[in-house]
């Protein structure tokens, strides 16, 4: 079956710095969601990405779809105290990637 | 509120208990799931309902055992539970045949103690 991976699994960077979490998948996807679960939340739908090659941005936020459209990226610039919490794709009939869990050094 | 309501909260049963946990979707949505969330394995999907029919179940054991009545609840019948099943259990709601994004509930954090 369809898998998603993502790395790191663990980020921590000062805030200010920027921050990229990568989504492979071992097949072609038609489409990939992001989400975000701040700590002691739920997943938060951020953004849908469908064509290839597509770039989505939403503030400091930008969003990447690959041209074979077997992975994604998210990357925030500048990072903020706010942008603390775990970063997961989604796939294929909402089968969620491993996740990156994001920390702010103040 | 996000349209998908989860209860109990939080729930402490021995292995030898038997409990449900319901989740509701107000959103009209044709689609529900139950994922699992441990710090083994983040959000591991169990089971999917599409149309009211279980379309997917991802080698769960059988001691978790879901129900869907209808399109707007879902259950998660739950038996001789293992010190191990103790995680967060998150259930969602989509509009399948649109892409549609998963709407989760606040999940029921389980203990077996």
């Amino acid at each position: 079956g369809q898998q998603v991976m993502q790395i790191p699994q663990y980020q921590h960077v000062q805030e200010g710095e920027d921050f990229t979490t990568y989504c492979n998948s071992s097949t072609t996807l038609s489409n990939i969601q992001w989400y975000k679960q701040r700590p002691g939340g739920h997943p938060v739908f951020l953004i849908q990405l469908v064509k290839s090659g597509e770039v989505k941005k939403q503030k400091r936020l930008t969003f990447q779809f690959g041209e074979a459209k077997k992975n994604s990226s998210l990357h925030i610039t500048a990072t903020q105290t706010t942008d603390v919490g775990t970063y997961f794709c989604a796939g294929e009939k909402l089968t969620f990637g491993t996740g990156t869990r994001l920390t702010i050094i103040p | 509120e996000t349209g998908v309501t989860q209860t109990p909260r939080h729930l402490v049963m021995g292995m030898t208990n038997k409990k449900s946990l319901k989740c509701e979707q107000h959103l009209g949505h044709n689609a529900m799931y139950w994922y699992k969330q441990s710090a083994k394995k983040p959000l591991e999907l169990m089971f999917v309902y599409s149309l009211e029919e279980r379309v997917e179940n991802n080698s769960v054991p059988s001691r978790f055992s879901p129900e869907c009545p209808n399109s707007s609840h879902l259950f998660l019948h739950l038996h001789t539970l293992q010190p191990e099943d103790s995680a967060l259990y998150l259930c969602a709601s989509s509009q399948v045949g649109d892409r549609g994004r998963a709407f989760f509930g606040q999940g029921t954090r389980l203990t077996v103690v």
